[in-house]
């Protein structure tokens, strides 16, 4: 079943700008992952952070999680137009399973 | 090149018509899975398959058959395709709890 949920399901924002998406979930996890998909395209992964990890960066990727609150948020920064394209988190309950969000449609306008 | 690929990349099919999907891995991973996208509906998982001969039901097997003969293998088979099967398909394969790497999707439309 689909139990993570991305928030927003579409944002639009000025190229230069940050963009921040929230992913929630339900089960406790090994890792949340967050992956890129262009329009028709297969997914590619952008990022993995484990479950005691609370913040972690790539580029201009910055992902957190919180256990908590069973959360997480992807921010890009300074946005480029190649950034357009939808994003996915992805929680991994158990070794062989990942379950997966709707996605957030990101559009970055020149 | 590590990959993940998939045949045929497009498929336009008639009601009834069995179809299988290859989908074929050269990084040696242990899990492969089927996903089908469809608009609004995120991803959903089809099959997966944790190892050799071993596989298991996703959110939504109806309809659909898979096998792991080989480790580097995974077809997804469709007996008796119906329009509702009309979607994009895609192939994943990792170590467990890794990285998911994807296919190229497989785009089946069914008459």
């Amino acid at each position: 079943s689909q139990q993570g949920e991305e928030d927003p399901q579409a944002l639009s924002i000025q190229e230069g700008e940050n963009a921040t998406m929230n992913c929630s979930y339900k089960t406790s996890i090994n890792n949340l992952q967050w992956y890129r998909q262009n329009s028709g395209r297969g997914l590619v992964h952008l990022i993995l952070i484990r479950s005691n990890e609370r913040e972690k960066h790539s580029g201009r990727l910055r992902v957190t999680l919180d256990t908590s609150k069973k959360s997480s948020s992807l921010l890009i920064t300074a946005s480029r137009a190649a950034d357009t394209a939808s994003y996915f988190c992805a929680t991994d309950p158990s070794n062989y399973q990942l379950i997966w969000g709707a996605g957030t449609k990101l559009i970055i306008k020149p | 090149e590590a990959q993940v690929t998939q045949n045929p990349r497009y498929l336009i099919t008639v009601t009834g018509k069995k179809l299988t999907v290859t989908c074929s891995q050269n990084m040696n991973h242990e899990y492969m899975s089927w996903y089908r996208q469809d608009p609004g509906l995120g991803l959903r998982q089809i099959y997966y398959s944790m190892n050799v001969e071993v596989t298991d039901k996703g959110d939504v097997p109806e309809g659909y058959k898979v096998s792991r003969k080989e480790k580097r293998n995974f077809p997804l088979i469709l007996e008796s395709p119906s329009p509702n099967q009309t979607s994009l398909y895609f192939c994943a394969s990792s170590f467990p709890s890794g990285t998911q790497y994807f296919g190229p999707g497989t785009r089946l439309l069914v008459l």
